[in-house]
Formats: C-alpha cells, sequence, structure tokens
C-alpha cells in the first residue's frame, strides 16, 4: 500500500540546519503533491509547504521562506526538507504527506503521511 | 491567510454517545475542508475530505457537514478506539491550515 518512510530523528544545536528526507512507496511518485506539516510537543498541527515532484516546483508558508527548501530525487522517489537556522522552537515532529493529484489539480488533503522525524534543537 | 477556528478544545464522552467537532473557517472555502484523527505518538489520519465525503476504510460512524463557512464532524455511536485529538484543515488555498485541535476523551 502506498508508503512514505522518514529518516530517523536528529539533535542539533541552534543555528544549524537539518535535512529530513521522506521515501515514497507503492505509487507514482511525481502523481502526487507531498507537504511538510511539523507539531511542536503539546501542540497542534502546522503547515509548512509543499513540493510538485513532477517539475520540483516547491511552496513555503511565510514563516518558513528564506530558512526552508524542498527537493525532490526522482530517481529514489524521495523528498528532502531541509531547515536552516534552527531555533528551539523548531524542536518539533516533521511529517511528510501525500496530498493531491499534480496533473488534475486536486485539492490538497492528506491521505498518506511519514511516521514522523523528530528534530531537537538545544545548545 | 484562512484561519479555522475548532471547538471545543477537548470533550469527553461515554461509548455509545454522539459527538460533534465543529471548525469555522475565517472565509469562504466552499467543500474544501479534511478532517483527521491523531492518536498518541502517531501521524493523523485522515477520516473526512471535501467537508463530507468519508475516506476508504474509515467506519460509517464517522459524518461531516458543511453549512457555510462551517463545518461539523459527527461521531455517531462512541467507540473505545476513537480517543485521540481531532483536527480539521482547510485545502482552499495557501497557506494551508489545521484547527487548534479537539481532544477526544472516553469516559
Amino acid at each position: 500500500q502506498v508508503q512514505l518512510v522518514q529518516s530517523g530523528a536528529e539533535v542539533k544545536k541552534p543555528g544549524a540546519s537539518v535535512k529530513v528526507s521522506c521515501k515514497a512507496f507503492e505509487y507514482t511518485f511525481t502523481s502526487y503533491y507531498v507537504h511538510w506539516v511539523r507539531q511542536a510537543p503539546g501542540h497542534g498541527l502546522e503547515w509548512m509547504g509543499q513540493i510538485n515532484p513532477s517539475g520540483g516546483g516547491a511552496s513555503f508558508a511565510q514563516k518558513f521562506q528564506g530558512r526552508g527548501t524542498i527537493i525532490r530525487d526522482t530517481s529514489t522517489n524521495t523528498v528532502y526538507m531541509e531547515m536552516s537556522g534552527l531555533r528551539p522552537e523548531d524542536t518539533a515532529m516533521y511529517y511528510c504527506a501525500r496530498g493531491g493529484i499534480t496533473v488534475a489539480g486536486t485539492p490538497n488533503w492528506f491521505d498518506a503521511w511519514g511516521q514522523g522525524t523528530l528534530v531537537t534543537v538545544s545548545s | 491567510d484562512i484561519q479555522m477556528t475548532q471547538s471545543p478544545s477537548s470533550v469527553s464522552a461515554s461509548v455509545g454517545d454522539r459527538v460533534t467537532i465543529t471548525c469555522r473557517a475565517s472565509q469562504r472555502i466552499n467543500t474544501w475542508l479534511a478532517w483527521y484523527q491523531q492518536k498518541p505518538g502517531k501521524a493523523p489520519k485522515l477520516l473526512i475530505y471535501a467537508a463530507s465525503t468519508l475516506q476508504s476504510g474509515v467506519p460509517s460512524r464517522f459524518s461531516g457537514i458543511r453549512s457555510g463557512t462551517d463545518f461539523t464532524l459527527t461521531i455517531n455511536g462512541l467507540q473505545p478506539e476513537d480517543f485521540g485529538t481531532y483536527y480539521c484543515q482547510q485545502a482552499d488555498s495557501f497557506p494551508y491550515s489545521f484547527g487548534q485541535g479537539t481532544n477526544l476523551e472516553i469516559k
């Protein structure tokens, strides 16, 4: 079945960068948007950004623009989310999720999720 | 940006009860709304999309309805496995946004 598998937990110091991967299985990788959603401990869900794996175009919420990058590797069906200038308040579980169909422009609700990657930012 | 206001923030109910959770969008989003269930330590799970369409495999006791910019998730006949936190999400426009969540506890 459709599966998204993320890389393992990371511990980073303030100011560092982190790169989280999300590998897709059992569907046509370039046909669906992939999104990133984060959840700080004890808090709700926060949408961060998305990528169209077909063309590679990515969009970030304004809050993360300038610090966040999303790229994809179509040879390995993997999406990467990198965030720089990490702060303690970036400590969160980071999820990737499958969104809408790229060519059809279907709405972006998230029908498959990765298991999450805990990123801890601490000095 | 579209704000999603979800209520209540928490609810406690007994097995067999009917539970309703509401989400209000700050502007018109048509039916571009989804509901998710999240259990502790797990990723969210899509329950309903397009305001009222049940995701495959989701029990029929879950239902959703839209009235203008108000959206309601109803659980008819609460089951023990329905505990968790429920979120709404608007898929109308960037940045996609979630409600604050409703923590459902089984009495």
